[in-house]
């Protein structure tokens, strides 16, 4: 039973344009949201969170949205850049618990 | 300098062998995971510990053994390797319990069982 769900397993978007990276979820309980990004033979990096009581978060070209009656946060990059092909997870928590989706690919194309 | 660090980088064992993967981080946090990431590509925790203590043990066969022996160190035993462990393991930590904190990852450990 997947908590928190990334349906689209990869996205490619062109250098220059707008990223918009989706994840849904099912525990209302979640009070926080985490953005992580993956290189390849690498461990993720933090990126950008949210906490359940904000709608919007923005950190220079990164932005999270939350929308908690439609229980869906949404990661928006723009510019999209050529480093920033990678993969990407959403993650929510509460308490001690903390559940990952399954990451997209995104890939930046020149 | 490496913040988190876990060795060995990559681990090939044989079936009914056991292991250790070490990590240790030196970013001064209290709270330390493991995680495994199979080949469906899924990211899952395994255990969590804070302040030596364990606070997370999910449903994990009791052949997987974390060992703190202090606040900077998470070690994972496993006992009777099968195939079905073969997957990438990461240590991650962060300052304070889980919710909301941001946790620094390791570089991954993969390990495959013949």
């Amino acid at each position: 039973d997947q908590q928190v769900k990334q349906n689209s397993p990869s996205l490619s978007v062109q250098e220059g344009r707008i990223s918009i990276l989706n994840c849904d979820y099912t525990n209302s309980m979640f009070d926080y949201f985490l953005w992580y990004k993956k290189y390849p033979a690498e461990g993720p990096t933090f990126l950008i969170s949210i906490s359940s009581i904000k709608d919007k978060n923005e950190d220079g070209r990164f932005t999270v949205f939350l929308n908690k009656s439609a229980k869906h946060l949404s990661l928006h990059i723009v510019p999209s850049q050529p480093g920033d092909s990678a993969v990407y997870f959403c993650a929510a928590s509460v308490d001690d618990k903390i559940i990952f989706g399954k990451g997209t690919r995104l890939h930046i194309l020149p | 300098d490496t913040a988190v660090s876990q060795t060995p980088k990559y681990l090939v064992t044989q079936m009914g062998n056991d292991k250790s993967i070490k990590c240790e981080q030196n970013l001064g946090h209290d709270t330390m995971y493991w995680y495994k990431q199979d080949s469906k590509k899924f990211l899952k925790i395994m255990f969590s510990y804070n302040n030596k203590e364990l606070i997370i043990n999910e449903t994990v066969p009791n052949r997987f053994s974390p060992k703190s022996p202090d606040k900077a160190h998470l070690n994972l035993h496993i006992n009777s390797l099968e195939l079905g462990d073969s997957a990438v393991y990461f240590c991650a930590s962060s300052l304070g319990r889980t919710s909301g904190k941001i946790q620094y990852f390791g570089p991954g450990t993969r390990l495959l069982v013949l």
